[in-house]
């Protein structure tokens, strides 16, 4: 089975300091793995993706997360924040079903970002 | 990449009534899915529908609840079906382009509240 886990549903960073929302996953399988950000009223947009090619991933809007196999984690992180940086942000792994894609994602619980100025 | 709208995006609604949702795609797309967000909560995927056959439902969903309807490779409709104050959710289309590309898509939601 597969499973994602984002540590700490709220994360509180100042404007201008360094932005690091924690995900771990769970799959026996090499896995595909995502980054949504949820503005409020918005429906999700990707920030970045992880398909087993280079390690570091870079995304949109100066966010970046980092596959480490041995850690099971895939960390996103920005070194500055934004006000505009202010969303939910959703990591997510895609469901494999024996050796097929299946196309479904599970979701992690969400983390919460505020930015203070 | 692909598009996504849905209507409505939002409604308010009486309990006992239903709401269907639609979803529409500007290319074709074998498998639709859709996910509801309960308020402060995650994603949670009701169900995949494919054109040409039976929706196929997760684990807590089934059809008399949320039947879904998929006439053809652009477009599919979520019911929600007696609906209670619970059913308050966000309700999301996401497709997952062919040839089964790395990258799903998202609608922008829709916002029910049934009062």
């Amino acid at each position: 089975a597969q499973s994602v886990t984002q540590l700490g549903s709220h994360v509180s960073v100042s404007e201008g300091a360094l932005v690091l929302l924690r995900c771990n996953y769970s799959s026996s399988v090499p896995p595909y793995l995502f980054w949504y950000v949820q503005y409020p009223n918005q429906g999700l947009q990707l920030l970045l993706k992880y398909t087993s090619a280079a390690t570091l991933v870079k995304g949109i809007n100066g966010f970046e997360a980092e596959f480490k196999k041995s850690e099971t984690s895939f960390h996103l992180t920005k070194p500055s924040a934004h006000m505009s940086d202010a969303a939910e942000y959703f990591c997510a792994v895609r469901r494999v079903s024996g050796s097929s894609n299946t196309g479904k994602l599970i979701f992690g619980q969400g983390t919460t970002l505020q930015v203070k100025p | 990449s692909a598009v996504i709208s849905q209507k409505p995006s939002r409604d308010i609604c009486q309990r006992g009534t239903s709401l269907t949702i639609q979803c529409q795609v500007d290319s074709q797309v074998t498998m639709m899915f859709w996910y509801r967000q309960q308020p402060g909560q995650s994603l949670t995927l009701i169900a995949t529908a494919n054109q040409g056959s039976e929706a196929t439902y997760e684990s807590g969903f089934v059809i008399d609840k949320f039947p879904i309807s998929r006439p053809n490779l652009t477009f599919s409709t979520l019911t929600v079906s007696n609906m209670s104050p619970e059913d308050s959710s966000i309700y999301l289309c996401s497709v997952d382009p062919e040839p089964m590309n790395t990258e799903a898509f998202f609608g922008q939601g829709t916002r029910l509240t049934v009062v």
